[in-house]
Order: C-alpha cells, then structure tokens, then sequence
C-alpha cells in the first residue's frame, strides 16, 4: 500500500472547525483513502473514506484535492470528545490480503 | 448486532504461561485482524486471515499463533507468554476488500 504522511499533533479549540491533512503523493489509482480514529483506551472507529470526490457523513467531511496526492478531514464543529488520533490510510482493492497498516497518525487536541 | 466481540477484556498472565484470546464477530466478515499495540505507539498487524480456514503472518507474528476453525471467529495464542507481549490487543474486522474495517474494544494483557 502506498504511504501517507500526517502532522504529529495538532491542537484546536472546542466548537471551531478542524482540518486534519495528510499527503499521499504515491497514491494509484483505484487506492480509496480511508480516515480513523482512536479515542483513549479504545479501538479504532471508521470515520470516513472516499475515492475522488468529497464525501460527507454525520462524523466528518472528506476533501480530496483534485489529483489526488492529498486529502483533509474536517471537522465542523469540534469538540471535547473529538481528542483522539486520527489515522489517514490508504486502501487498494487489488490487495488480496486486505490488511491495512497503521502510521504514527494525527493526535488531536482540543481545548475547552 | 454486537459486531466485533474480543474475550476476555483483561487478562495478568505468568511469564511462560498459555492463553487464547478470541474474536468473534456477527456480520459474515470473510477478513479477519489480529493487531497489538504497545503504550504510545501504534497499532502493529500480528496475524491475520482472509476466509474460514486460512491464516497469514502480519508484520509482528513471533511468538504467536493463530487459528480460524469457523468464519465468525478468530483465535489468538500465546504458547509461551513474555513480559515483551504485554500490550493491548485489538481484533478486527472486514467485509470486502478495502472496505472498514471494525475494531472490538481491546483485550489489556499483562505479563509478569
């Protein structure tokens, strides 16, 4: 799978918009670009993918640049329960074995 | 629909001791995960298994077993546990290629 890079950490405060980047110049394709994300002591939760256009859903927003070789996560409103660590992952659905691998991520920070 | 179910959810094990950690998930996933991760880092691929009957080696396999007797569950062992397996281990799942995947609540193991 081709690799994504994303900032360590990035902070925001509560109930401003937050946009998490994340570059994936290598990306083929057909790769769909999947986001997750991890709250303290819990397991990863899907929060959004997308292939080339930008996809909304009840979490978040996806906006996928227009060559593909980068992509945000928006959070409209955040809040409290957004801290987390948010994971951009590319995904290939030639891969027979469908495993997905994990990066160091985003660790999201949100002041009150 | 309880989705992804990990037992048990703790666990303090005696260096060189056995136990079997086991997935089980309700929505006739073919794909299914076995990931670790240690505090601060994160996740890492152990094993995992693309249908009923087939296992394969991820990134961190050593020292571990896996088995996938029937389609809804995936079972991980510890022949002989070491201090170095402490950590919290996470199984997951997944319907179709480069679909979510969805992650049970954890299983902390602590080996002393």
């Amino acid at each position: 799978d081709a690799k994504t890079t994303q900032p360590n950490s990035m902070e925001s405060n509560e109930e401003e918009p937050v946009h998490l980047p994340c570059n994936h110049s290598t990306i083929s394709g057909t790769d769909y670009i999947h986001w997750y994300r991890q709250l303290p002591s819990q397991g990863p939760e899907y929060v959004i993918h997308g292939l080339t256009s930008n996809v909304n859903n009840r979490m978040a927003s996806l906006a996928i640049a227009e060559d593909r070789k980068s992509s945000t996560l928006i959070l409209h409103r955040a809040t409290l329960r957004d801290a987390a660590v948010y994971y951009c992952i590319l995904r290939a659905p030639e891969n027979n074995n469908n495993d997905m691998r994990f990066g160091a991520g985003t660790r999201l920070t949100v002041k009150p | 629909n309880a989705g992804v179910t990990q037992t048990p959810k703790f666990r303090v094990l005696k260096t060189g001791q056995s136990m079997t950690l086991l997935c089980a998930q309700d929505m006739n996933h073919e794909y299914m995960y076995w990931y670790r991760q240690d505090p601060g880092m994160g996740l890492r691929l152990i094993h995992y298994s693309v249908g009923e009957g087939t296992t394969a080696k991820g990134e961190v396999p050593d020292g571990y077993n896996v088995s996938r007797l029937k389609k809804q569950n995936f079972l991980l062992g510890l022949e002989s546990a070491a201090p170095s397996q402490t950590s919290v281990y996470f199984c997951a799942s997944s319907g179709y290629r480069a679909g979510r995947f969805f992650f049970g609540q954890g299983t902390r193991l602590t080996v002393v």
